[in-house]
């Protein structure tokens, strides 16, 4: 079957620790995002990649760094540097950029 | 300063009644809307999408509705079922920005 699939479902990061967030796609999308939920709030645009090798910043993409090496992969790292990063991380991707975007089932991470 | 609002956080509605939930926006240059469902600790799944040329989009028990000038948007579910509960996320689309914004999300129960 096609779709998304984000790893781990449950994430713990300790202080000053970096996490790795795992996004990968058998859509052959093109189009890739991460987004961010926060308890009672909308989704938020961290990063996103309309084509392999190239990414661009969302809103809020202090203290995350992502790549794109690969069509079905964008991999999202929650660095030292973002100093609120519980919450619950939604990877998306889409054929076209902008239109219809395909969600995962998200990754839920808290601070220990 | 939110572009896409959904000013209800939650609407309660009776089995097999109609549910209607609004979206407000105030970027006259978004061109494209899409309703997403959302059930917890899920990703959430696209329901419906209008373009900004339309005033209805209908598919089966689902209807958006496109008011452009009065910046409203809304989902309308017919008949709604207990399946339907979950929370509702609308979103909207800044091409020339390469953006897609989503409102707050409004929380719908439909009680048997």
């Amino acid at each position: 079957d096609g779709g998304i699939t984000q790893s781990p479902k449950y994430l713990f990061r300790k202080e000053g620790q970096n996490v790795t967030l795992s996004c990968e796609q058998n859509l052959n999308h093109d189009a890739m995002y991460w987004y961010r939920q926060d308890p009672g709030q909308g989704l938020r645009l961290i990063y996103y990649s309309q084509i392999v090798n190239d990414f661009q910043k969302g809103d809020i993409a202090e203290g995350y760094s992502v790549s794109r090496e690969k069509k079905e992969s964008f991999p999202l790292t929650v660095t030292s540097a973002q100093k609120n990063p519980t919450a619950f991380y939604l990877c998306a991707s889409s054929d076209r950029p902008w239109e219809k975007l395909f969600f995962g089932s998200g990754t839920q991470l808290s601070v220990l | 300063d939110q572009q896409v609002k959904q000013n209800s956080p939650s609407l309660s509605v009776q089995e097999g009644r109609i549910s209607i939930l609004n979206c407000d926006y105030t970027n006259s240059m978004f061109d494209y809307f899409l309703w997403y469902k959302k059930y917890p600790a899920e990703g959430p799944t696209f329901l419906i999408s209008i373009s900004s040329i339309k005033d209805k989009n209908e598919d089966g028990r689902f209807t958006v509705f496109l008011n452009k000038s009065a910046k409203h948007l809304s989902l309308h579910i017919v008949p709604s079922q207990p399946g339907d509960s979950a929370v509702y996320f609308c979103a909207a689309r800044e091409w020339s920005l390469n953006m897609l914004t989503f409102g707050g999300g409004t929380r719908l129960m439909v009680k048997p």
